[in-house]
């Protein structure tokens, strides 16, 4: 069975302070690797997606890396307004089945 | 060009009732696919529908709740005599791609309370 597992649960970071959050995962075989972001009462936006060890994605203050076992979502320099919880999700390469699993997500919290 | 569709955005059934929940996918998107999301838990997969064809409902349960995605219209989730632990948000989500690497874009979610 695929498994996400995402840390810390929570962050609370000042604005301007780096960090990076982890996302491991165990699937059977990868097709793809995604982030998305959520806050509270809305549904998940994309963010990106990761297809291979050592990939790497950037938008903005966020970048995403991967490797054949996790994958990591730098934050450099936060803004308050990256306060959100980022949701990390596999979508396993077992043919026609295109569901995706999703780790519990991390709450991001960037003080002013 | 509009997301993905969802209504209502909230609904309160007592005990009992029945529930639909709809989703209109993105334009040029004919995949659907809905998730629960329960109180501190992760988006769980329920099912996986294209149009007039129901490809994975293993994570659907196998009483109560039905899915579709008609022809026409849009693609409902039907919960027949909700129950407390029912309570939670459902998300639709749609793609335009299948059996490759594709995105799967989300709706703003339905919050189904049951008193």
């Amino acid at each position: 069975e695929d498994q996400v597992t995402q840390s810390p649960e929570a962050l609370r970071l000042q604005e301007g302070e780096s960090s990076s959050l982890n996302c491991s995962y165990t699937v059977s075989g990868l097709r793809g690797l995604f982030w998305y972001r959520q806050d509270p009462g809305k549904g998940p936006e994309f963010l990106f997606t990761l297809y291979s060890a050592g990939e790497e994605k950037e938008k903005e203050r966020l970048k995403a890396t991967l490797t054949k076992k996790e994958s990591f979502l730098h934050i450099t320099a936060p803004k308050p307004e990256d306060s959100a919880t980022y949701l990390c999700a596999v979508q396993a390469d077992t043919g026609a089945n295109s569901k995706l699993t999703f780790g519990k997500g991390i709450t991001l919290s960037v003080r002013p | 060009n509009a997301g993905v569709m969802q209504n209502p955005r909230h609904l309160v059934r007592r005990r009992g009732q029945e529930a639909r929940l709809r989703c209109s996918p993105m334009k040029g998107h004919s995949h659907v696919y809905w998730y629960r999301q329960l109180p501190e838990e992760g988006l769980k997969f329920m099912v996986y529908l294209q149009k007039e064809n129901i490809i994975d409902e293993s994570g659907m349960p196998k009483e109560r709740f039905s899915a579709e995605f008609p022809k026409e219209g849009p693609s409902i989730l039907r919960i027949q005599q909700v129950v407390r632990g029912d309570s939670a948000a459902y998300f639709c989500a749609s793609s335009p791609l299948a059996g490759v690497v594709g995105e799967q874009f989300f709706g703003p979610g339905t919050r189904l309370t049951v008193l």
